[in-house]
């Protein structure tokens, strides 16, 4: 079993649908970090969460402590947001990568 | 903000020769690089802990002699693959370790490694 586990592994979604991922994770963490990876597989961090939720632009994180579990939600999605989105469990000297969600958004 | 610049993104190379990828850290200090190895559809894999000034840490099955890292300077981490197989091609990645609550996790943008 994978210390850090996605849902869905796939998702295809028209334009302007409001999207969630979620992840799950069995490990004690210091923080769970989303990423995005684009096609030509560079990444780019989008948020670092410890508590709580945070907010950027369209993009929504949360994550509850207590049950191990963390969401990245899109709202009104556009076919950029077409990537694969990981997450990732930092435990204080590793991280641990779910297999990550990859997102087609269709126009 | 902080950004963790890796080179070369795609390099191809044949059989036997070997490889340098170079992550550096712009405008901080990283005193620890991770580098990880991606294969198609699946998650990054840890492959080795660089550490400024100090031997690197393997991750179990990762050949050291093979995969040279050097951490010699905080603002530079070099991975080098050695005598090169077409079973290395892979992307690899360098990430900046995170030494407290308040620092983000930085990637490099990744090298595809082809070796024919």
């Amino acid at each position: 079993k994978n210390e850090v586990e996605q849902s869905p592994q796939n998702l295809t979604a028209q334009e302007g649908e409001f999207i969630t991922i979620n992840c799950s994770y069995s490990v004690g963490i210091s923080a769970l970090h989303w990423l995005q990876q684009h096609p030509g597989g560079g990444i780019v961090s989008l948020f670092m969460l410890s508590s709580g939720k945070k907010k950027h632009g369209r993009l929504i994180a949360t994550i509850n402590i207590q049950e191990k579990h963390s969401s990245l939600h899109i709202t009104a999605s556009h076919p950029r947001d077409s990537a694969v989105y990981i997450c990732a469990a930092y435990t204080g000297n590793q991280f641990y990568f779910g297999t990550g969600t990859s997102l087609t958004v269709i126009p | 903000g902080a950004v963790v610049s890796q080179h070369p993104s795609r390099v191809i190379c044949k059989s036997g020769t070997s490889v340098k990828i170079e992550c550096r850290s712009l405008d901080f200090q990283a005193t620890t690089m991770f580098w990880y190895r991606q294969f198609p559809k699946q998650s990054l894999m840890l492959m080795a802990t660089s550490n400024e000034g100090s031997k690197a840490t393997y991750e179990q099955g990762v050949e050291k002699d093979k995969f040279l890292i050097n951490h010699a300077s905080l603002t530079l981490s070099t991975l080098t693959v050695t005598s090169a197989h077409p079973e290395d091609s892979s992307f690899y990645i360098c990430a900046n370790g995170i030494p407290d609550m308040n620092t983000e996790a930085f990637f490099g943008q990744g090298t595809r490694l082809t070796v024919v």
